[in-house]
């Protein structure tokens, strides 16, 4: 009840090509799904979220698609360029509980090439 | 603006010894803290987490422990390290339903 499944765990992609990563999680009270870009040795950074009450949305080249009712969500990276190369994760958290605890999924590391 | 200070950012320690590490959160308060473990090209793994001063939650069984003796600051500590140790250890802060937000993390190496 508290995984979230990530896939694939790596994936090559051409340059200019689109990136798509796919999440699956089974609690239906998780409300907030972010996505993190990590680099090698730095930590993970935030790069967009979204809540349920929309199914998608858009930040530059970064788009996420949730579909409620099969529990998934995935992040596409449009015109993907060899600076994207990194791992991403995905994540899930329940707002109703205090902890604010993020579920992580086992990433999936990306390799643009030019 | 917020900022999370993590150090140090490498080390090195023989299985046996001791164990501290640093986490302090500038620019907020009373934050949600938490320490994650990330095993080389693994996932990341919530070890512990705090929701106030004193208040320490253990997800998992392990060798470690964590303490929060400020509003701000998050330890992450162990009397005697194994190997099984090693790792990358980042610490978090989260604000209510802010996004959470990550330090640069510690690289440790039990040899």
């Amino acid at each position: 009840q508290q995984q979230v499944k990530q896939s694939p765990q790596s994936l090559i992609v051409q340059k200019g090509g689109i990136s798509i990563i796919n999440c699956a999680y089974e609690n239906t009270a998780f409300d907030y799904f972010p996505w993190y870009q990590q680099f090698p040795g730095k930590g993970p950074a935030l790069l967009i979220a979204i809540r349920p009450d929309v199914s998608e949305k858009k930040e530059g080249r970064f788009t996420i698609s949730f579909n409620k009712s099969a529990k998934q969500f995935s992040l596409h990276i449009m015109d993907s360029q060899p600076g994207d190369s990194a791992t991403y994760f995905c994540a899930a958290s329940r707002g109703s509980s205090n902890t604010g605890k993020l579920i992580f999924g086992q990433g999936t590391t990306l390799q643009v090439k030019p | 603006s917020q900022t999370i200070h993590q150090w140090p950012a490498t080390l090195v320690q023989p299985v046996g010894s001791p164990l501290s590490l640093e986490c302090t959160v500038e620019g907020t308060s009373n934050p949600n803290l938490y320490w994650y473990r990330q095993a080389a090209g693994r996932g990341l793994q919530l070890l512990f987490y705090s929701v106030g001063i004193g208040q320490i939650s253990s997800e998992v069984p392990q060798n470690l422990s964590a303490s929060r003796p400020q509003d701000r600051q998050f330890i992450l500590s162990s009397k005697k390290l194994l190997l099984s140790d090693s790792g990358f250890y980042l610490c978090a802060w989260r604000d209510e339903r802010e996004p959470a937000f990550f330090g640069q993390g510690t690289r440790l190496t039990v040899v």
